[in-house]
C-alpha cells in the first residue's frame, strides 16, 4: 500500500516567520492530498487539499505544493500567527477511498 | 461542530471486556471510516464502508469489528483480541457523490485499558 512520510516532527518558528512541513508518498497513483490540522484535543480539520492535476494552491496564509516527479507535496504558512500551533497531518489517496496520513508535525508559533 | 458525533468520550475497559464505540452521522454521507490514533503514528485506517451492509478492512483491522446497518451508524467493536486497545478513536464520513474528497471527522473517542 501507499507510504507516506512526514517532516519535521516538530517545528518552531516565531511568530510572523513562515513555516514548511513536508510529505513524501511512494504510490504514484496517489492523485489527491489533503492537509489536516488538529488542534490539542479537537478533531482533525481539513486546511487545504490539492489533486494531482495541480501544482499549487493557495488560500490566504496556507499554500500547498506538489512534485508528481519527486513524489512530495509540501504545506506552507506564512505570517504564522500563536493560533497556528497545532499537530498538522498529511494524507496521499489513490482513489478516495483509503487516506495514508503522515505521522504528523507539531507546530509551535513563539509570540 | 454538528454532523457527526462519537459516543462516549472517555471510555475504560477492564482486559478481556470488548467494548463498542459509536458513530453517529446526519450529513448523508455514503462512506464512513474508523482511525486509531497513538501518539507519533499519526491516523491508521481499521475499517471503512461505502455502502451500508457492506464494509472493508483497513490496515489494522485484527482484533477489530464494525457493522453498517444504516447509512447514519458505523459503530466499532474493539474485541479481546485487540492485544494494545489504548488509544484515541476517530470516525470519519465523506460524500462519494461528485468526486468529493472531504473527510470529516468526529471529535473522538480515547479508550483506556485498565
Amino acid at each position: 500500500g501507499e507510504n507516506v512520510e512526514q517532516h519535521p516532527s516538530t517545528l518552531s518558528v516565531q511568530e510572523g516567520d513562515s513555516a514548511v512541513i513536508k510529505c513524501t508518498y511512494s504510490d504514484s497513483a496517489s492523485n489527491y492530498f489533503p492537509w489536516y490540522k488538529q488542534e490539542l484535543g479537537k478533531r482533525p480539520q481539513l486546511i487545504i487539499d490539492i489533486r494531482s492535476n495541480v501544482g499549487e494552491k493557495k488560500d490566504q496564509r496556507i499554500a500547498v505544493t506538489l512534485n508528481k516527479t519527486a513524489k512530495h507535496f509540501s504545506l506552507h504558512i506564512t505570517e504564522t500567527q500563536p493560533e497556528d500551533s497545532a499537530v498538522y497531518f498529511c494524507a496521499a489517496s489513490i482513489t478516495g477511498n483509503q487516506f495514508y496520513f503522515g505521522t504528523g508535525t507539531s507546530l509551535t508559533v513563539i509570540p | 461542530d454538528g454532523g457527526i458525533t462519537q459516543s462516549p468520550k472517555y471510555l475504560f475497559r477492564k482486559e478481556g471486556q470488548n467494548v463498542t464505540l459509536s458513530c453517529e452521522q446526519n450529513l448523508n454521507h455514503d462512506a464512513m471510516y474508523w482511525y486509531r490514533q497513538d501518539p507519533g503514528q499519526g491516523l491508521r485506517l481499521i475499517y471503512y464502508s461505502q455502502i451500508v451492509n457492506d464494509f472493508q478492512k483497513g490496515d489494522i483491522a485484527e482484533g477489530y469489528s464494525v457493522s453498517r446497518e444504516k447509512k447514519e451508524s458505523f459503530p466499532l467493536t474493539v474485541t479481546s483480541a485487540q492485544k494494545n486497545p489504548t488509544a484515541f478513536y476517530l470516525c470519519a464520513s465523506r460524500e462519494l457523490a461528485g468526486g468529493a474528497r472531504e473527510q470529516f471527522f468526529g471529535p473522538g473517542t480515547r479508550l483506556t485499558v485498565l
